[in-house]
């Protein structure tokens, strides 16, 4: 069974700070996603990573896949309150794409 | 370009009752997904339907069924429902990013209580 564990499971944290979650897992992945979720909506896409290394940058947000393709971290510099929400990994499996997630972290940041 | 919409938004039933929840996929996708999210719980892969054939199944009993329409609008079936069925049930249509991958738009979700 491929399974995304996600840590922490909670965050807060006030309003300037910086933070970084983590997506491990001990399968192999052709690539990772990550997805902000707020309440009463739907997932949306911030990324996607696809080598092994990348780096990708998103305005305050960082995102890394790891070498081996495995995990994944996301770093958000000077957190604000309008990064409060749901941080949720996925990866692509079987050959329609159909997306495994993690269970998440909840960020919640404080003005 | 209109996004996915699912309905209804909020729907509250008692056990062992049926329920069909809706979904319109974002123009010019024609494969529509469809994940159950329980409280707490990132969201869990139910079925994929493409060219109104299912295409694709998670961990998920026969109870729960789906259709996809020739417009690719989608619904999906539980019936018997069971208390653990409550939960935010996501849509989502597959377009394919920059980066070659699949990427998947969801609606809002229809929160699905079973009381």
């Amino acid at each position: 069974t491929q399974l995304l564990e996600q840590s922490p499971q909670f965050l807060s944290i006030q309003e300037g700070e910086n933070l970084t979650v983590y997506c491990n897992s001990s399968s192999v992945f052709s690539s990772l996603q990550w997805y902000r979720q707020e309440p009463g909506e739907g997932p949306v896409l911030l990324v996607t990573v696809v080598t092994g290394g990348e780096v990708k940058k998103l305005k305050r947000l960082t995102f890394q896949f790891g070498d081996a393709r495995k995990d994944s971290s996301l770093h958000i510099t000077a957190a604000q309150p309008g990064d409060t929400g749901l941080y949720l990994c996925a990866a692509l499996v079987g050959s329609q794409g159909n997306l495994i997630f993690g269970k998440g972290t909840k960020l919640s940041v404080k003005p | 370009e209109t996004g996915v919409t699912q309905s209804p938004t909020h729907l509250i039933k008692t056990r062992g009752q049926q329920v069909t929840l809706r979904c319109s996929s974002q123009s010019g996708h024609n494969t529509v997904s469809w994940y159950q999210q329980a409280l707490g719980q990132g969201p869990q892969f139910i079925f994929q339907y493409y060219r109104e054939e299912e295409n694709g199944r998670g961990n998920f009993p026969p109870r729960f069924s789906g259709l996809q329409f020739p417009n690719y609008s989608s619904e999906l079936n539980v019936n018997a429902l069971e208390l653990d069925d409550s939960a935010l049930y996501l849509c989502a249509s597959t377009g394919t990013g920059t980066s070659g991958v699949g990427e998947l738009f969801f609606g809002e979700g229809s929160r699905l209580t079973v009381l």
